[in-house]
């Protein structure tokens, strides 16, 4: 049972449009991230958040910004979406508590495609 | 530096039989976790498998199981009697327990033949 949610799951866009990608988590984690990744290939790390108000770039520059107002939503925003947005963004949320990292959660996913 | 290696891009395995996924992972840090994560062709990450490093026994979960061997620095996924659902990228993954950042390998896609 998935307690990190993203949506949309799909979505097909025209070049110039914003977006808005929903991540929302109900295990109470300070810990956010956002991984780009392309089909069958590495993860890349986008963005993070350690709390509220908090958000750092991550190992891969990105056109893209978030925000952290609460602490159970990190949405990611596109302002103008471009054909080499085209990819999978994964969000996740980390269970690293006392000194020791117990990996990650991870949400399904939102599948990009601008036109 | 951290660093997580996955040397076989891709494998075809017989139905039923056992798998193993290789994995060798680079730190100086004496107290890190490792992990295994599959992704099926829907795209979600799904976490399989937890190690860390001053386990004194493999990590096993149903039919996963976690080779660490650590004078080597790797970790191998066990899978065993594979089934067509098995079929997926598989990655593997490490963190020194300092930090919050999980480093992921290149995967692993995996091919279940019947």
């Amino acid at each position: 049972e998935a307690d990190i949610y993203q949506t949309p799951r799909y979505l097909v866009i025209g070049t110039g449009k914003k977006i808005t990608l929903e991540c929302s988590q109900t295990m109470g984690h300070d810990k956010m991230y956002w991984y780009q990744q392309d089909p069958g290939m590495e993860l890349h790390l986008i963005h993070y958040s350690y709390g509220v108000n908090s958000t750092e770039k991550g190992d891969l520059s990105s056109e893209s910004t978030v925000s952290r107002i609460r602490t159970e939503h990190f949405p990611l925003t596109l302002e103008s979406a471009r054909p080499s947005h085209t990819s999978q963004y994964l969000c996740a949320s980390s269970q690293y508590r006392d000194g020791l990292n117990y990996g990650y959660t991870f949400g399904s996913g939102t599948r990009l495609t601008v036109v | 530096a951290q660093k997580i290696t996955q040397t076989q891009p891709g494998m075809f395995v017989q139905e039923k039989e056992a798998v193993t996924l290789d994995c060798t992972y680079d730190t100086s840090d004496p107290s890190y976790g490792l992990f295994w994560y599959k992704q099926p062709s829907s795209g979600e990450m799904i976490f399989l498998i937890y190690q860390g490093s001053y386990d004194q026994q493999n990590a096993t979960e149903g039919r996963y199981s976690l080779n660490f061997q650590k004078a080597r620095k790797s970790a191998n996924l066990v899978i065993s009697a594979s089934q067509l659902g098995d079929s997926a990228m598989y990655f593997c993954a490490m963190t020194p327990n300092r930090d919050d950042k999980i480093i992921f390998g290149k995967g692993t896609r995996l091919h279940i033949l019947p």
